[in-house]
């Protein structure tokens, strides 16, 4: 079956510029996770969405960043007025509920902001 | 077969008591095996990370062994507390493409 894909593969924007990057997690996953990992770093926990509560967004670093997902499904990653240090890559992973540790990762999004 | 295998698979422990963790994995080659945290309800939160130098890493109440030879880590909390309660994931990271891969993580129940 199909796994989480991402959207755009790659994506280079200049300083300034809203982006959105899109998350399609495993059909019939719950939960759905957006991380981020800069270069030299590791995993970085972005925001969360389980099912219909609430969001746990502790993660987000600024409130340029914000996500949806809709209809339980689709996720889409905003960052407004992207800055240089946003570049990294972006992950998205699903898992079948929130008490399933076993994440599913999309293949990522690398954003590179000029 | 999963390259993280985690031990065990779930814990139940009384307030003030030690527990471990184990953590066995074939990534290879290896970059970095970090531990998590991750509260029913809320993203995972990274306790530790190691790389292959390193063989121990605290963070308060939390610490964390990494054999690299063996390719087995633990997770060792001391007196534990009821907010303890958790699942605890081990993510190895391999230098290819920073591939991660995750355990299935141990639920661990601390009870009064």
């Amino acid at each position: 079956g199909a796994g989480v894909s991402q959207s755009p593969s790659n994506k280079v924007t200049e300083k300034g510029k809203d982006v959105e990057l899109r998350c399609d997690p495993i059909s019939g996953h719950t939960a759905l996770y957006w991380y981020r990992q800069s270069l030299g770093q590791g995993l970085e926990f972005l925001i969360y969405f389980q099912g219909n509560s609430a969001p746990d967004k502790s993660g987000l670093p600024s409130d340029r960043f914000s996500a949806e997902r809709t209809g339980g499904s689709v996720s889409t990653l905003t960052i407004q007025r992207t800055q240089q240090e946003d570049s990294a890559v972006y992950l998205c992973a699903s898992s079948w509920t929130e008490s399933s540790y076993e994440q599913y990762f999309g293949p990522g999004t690398r954003l590179t902001v000029t | 077969k999963n390259q993280v295998e985690q031990s065990p698979q779930s814990l139940i422990i009384l307030e003030g008591k030690n527990c471990t963790l184990q953590c066995n994995y074939t990534v290879s080659p290896f970059s970095n095996l970090r531990w998590y945290k991750q509260d029913t309800g809320r993203g995972p939160v990274s306790l530790t990370i190691m790389t292959f130098s390193e063989n121990t890493k605290s963070n308060g109440r939390y610490t964390a062994t990494l054999d690299a030879d063996t390719k087995q880590s633990s997770l060792h909390i001391t007196a534990s507390q009821l907010s303890d309660s958790a699942s605890y994931i081990c993510v190895v990271t391999s230098y290819n493409n920073n591939d991660m891969r995750f355990g299935a993580g141990t639920r661990l129940t601390v009870k009064p």
